[in-house]
C-alpha cells in the first residue's frame, strides 16, 4: 500500500516548457487535491477534484491545468512554465466518508523553472 | 473570502514546556471542520488533531489539544511536554462546504534542548 506517491521528485524548467506531475494514490479515495507551497505562503490550493471527471479551481489555479481521467490518478500540467510557478508542488488525496477526513499527502514535487 | 490566519510566523520554546499556537478564521458557514497539520524537515505533512465545528468538546491527542471557541473563530492548538520530535512547522487548516481545504501561513515552531 503505498498511499499518495508523485512523480516526479524534483524537476527543472526553462521559462515556457511544459510538463505535468502526476499523482497517484491507492486508497480508492474520491477526494484529490494539488497545493503549491512557497516560503511564508502555507500551502495554497491550486485545483482539486472531487470525483474521476471532475476538476474545480482553488486559490491560484492561473497558469496550471488539471485532468482526473481515472480515479486513482491526478494530473497537474503546466503549458507554459513561468519563473514564479517555482514551488515545491503536494499532492493530496482524501476519502469520502465525511468531510472530517484526513488528507494524505504525498511527498512533494520540488519544481525549478528557471 | 474565506482566510485562515496564524499570527505567529515562528516561536521557541524548551523541551518539556506548554506551548500554543493560534489560528484565526474567518466564515459565514455554521458547520465545517478545522485540522492542525504538522510538516518536519523532512517535509511529509502529518495530520495531528481535527475538530468538527458542532462538537462543542475540544479534540484531544495524547499531548496535543485544541482550544476551539466558535463564536470568536479561533482554533489554537496547545501542545504539552513538547519534544525536540516536535521541533516542525504547523498550519492550521479549514474544510469548507463544497470540499476546499484552505490552509494558513503555518507557524514554525523550535522545540530547544
Amino acid at each position: 500500500n503505498a498511499g499518495v506517491t508523485q512523480t516526479p521528485k524534483f524537476r527543472v524548467l526553462k521559462t515556457g516548457q511544459s510538463m505535468t506531475l502526476l499523482c497517484a494514490q491507492d486508497m480508492n479515495h474520491e477526494y484529490m487535491y494539488w497545493y503549491r507551497q512557497d516560503p511564508g505562503m502555507g500551502l495554497r490550493l491550486i485545483h482539486y477534484s472531487v470525483g474521476e471527471g471532475t476538476t474545480a479551481k482553488g486559490e491560484v489555479p492561473d497558469g496550471y491545468n488539471v485532468s482526473r481521467l481515472k480515479k486513482q490518478n491526478f494530473l497537474l500540467g503546466l503549458e507554459s512554465a513561468a519563473p514564479s510557478q517555482t514551488s515545491v508542488y503536494f499532492c493530496a488525496s482524501r476519502g469520502p466518508s465525511g468531510r472530517g477526513n484526513e488528507q494524505f499527502f504525498g511527498p512533494g514535487t520540488r519544481l525549478t523553472v528557471l | 473570502a474565506q482566510t485562515v490566519t496564524q499570527s505567529q510566523p515562528e516561536m521557541s520554546v524548551q523541551e518539556a514546556e506548554t506551548v500554543t499556537l493560534s489560528c484565526t478564521y474567518d466564515t459565514s458557514e455554521s458547520n465545517y471542520y478545522l485540522f492542525w497539520y504538522k510538516q518536519p524537515p523532512s517535509r511529509q505533512m502529518i495530520l495531528v488533531i481535527r475538530q468538527e465545528a458542532y462538537k462543542q468538546q475540544n479534540a484531544t491527542e495524547n499531548r496535543f489539544s485544541v482550544n476551539f471557541q466558535k463564536a470568536a473563530k479561533s482554533f489554537s492548538l496547545k501542545i504539552s511536554d513538547s519534544q525536540l520530535g516536535d521541533t516542525a512547522m504547523y498550519f492550521c487548516a479549514f474544510m469548507f462546504r463544497d470540499d476546499k481545504i484552505i490552509f494558513g501561513k503555518g507557524t514554525r515552531l523550535h522545540i530547544l534542548p
